[in-house]
């Protein structure tokens, strides 16, 4: 599976939109982006998944570039329950099962 | 059914003794995967599950870590001898085969060893 890279850190405003990055250059055609959310102490949450095409759920949208090396999560209107890590992972629904997890990106919504 | 569900949530054991997790996934989902987590870095992969049948293991599992799914349902992973390096979350999820449908991850156990 290819590797992704996310910034370590960021923060948002509450009520404002939170555009989380992802760069995945390795990324090949088979592989789709996916985006994980881990609040502390619960498990990860699956928050939405693409191919080529944008995508739009009632948790987030996500938009993936023409050339598919990078993508941004877009939580639309961020609450303070949307602090948490964000994972950006791609992964080979054909083949290697597992979902390798980086560091991701801790977001901090601000009051 | 509610999601994947784990046992204990949290474990405090002393170094040297024997500990068990179970984890029972959401019940159509064939596939069943164990993570550990320890704190400020992303899961790691154990070791995954299709059905019965243990597909792949991680280097990361010891020969003191065993895991099983007896009936294709619930699974158990057994940590021997435990370590204080072994204090984590230990996360199961569980998924379908076909598509690219996501996981579905539980709440964890938090083990503790003193």
């Amino acid at each position: 599976d290819a590797k992704t890279t996310q910034p370590p850190s960021m923060d948002c405003a509450e009520g404002r939109a939170a555009n989380l990055p992802c760069n995945h250059s390795t990324i090949s055609g088979n592989e789709y982006v996916y985006w994980y959310r881990q609040i502390h102490s619960q498990g990860p949450q699956y928050i939405i998944h693409g191919l080529k095409n944008n995508e739009t759920n009632e948790m987030a949208s996500l938009i993936i570039t023409e050339d598919r090396k990078s993508s941004t999560l877009i939580l639309p209107h961020a609450t303070l329950r949307d602090t948490a890590v964000y994972y950006c992972i791609v992964r080979n629904s054909q083949g290697a099962q597992k979902l390798v997890f980086g560091q991701g990106t801790r977001l901090t919504i601000n009051p | 059914d509610t999601g994947v569900s784990q046992d204990p949530r949290h474990k405090i054991t002393k170094r040297g003794q024997n500990v068990t997790f179970r984890c029972d996934p959401i019940s159509e989902h064939n596939r069943l995967y164990w993570y550990r987590q320890t704190l400020g870095q992303g899961p790691e992969f154990l070791t995954y599950f299709q059905n019965e049948a243990q597909l792949e293991k991680s280097r990361l599992l010891s020969d003191r870590f065993s895991a099983e799914r007896p009936k294709g349902s619930f699974s158990t992973l057994e940590i021997q001898r435990t370590e204080q390096g072994d204090s984590a979350m230990y996360l199961c999820a569980s998924s379908l085969v076909t598509g690219s449908y996501g996981y579905t991850f539980g709440s964890g156990t938090r083990l503790t060893v003193v």
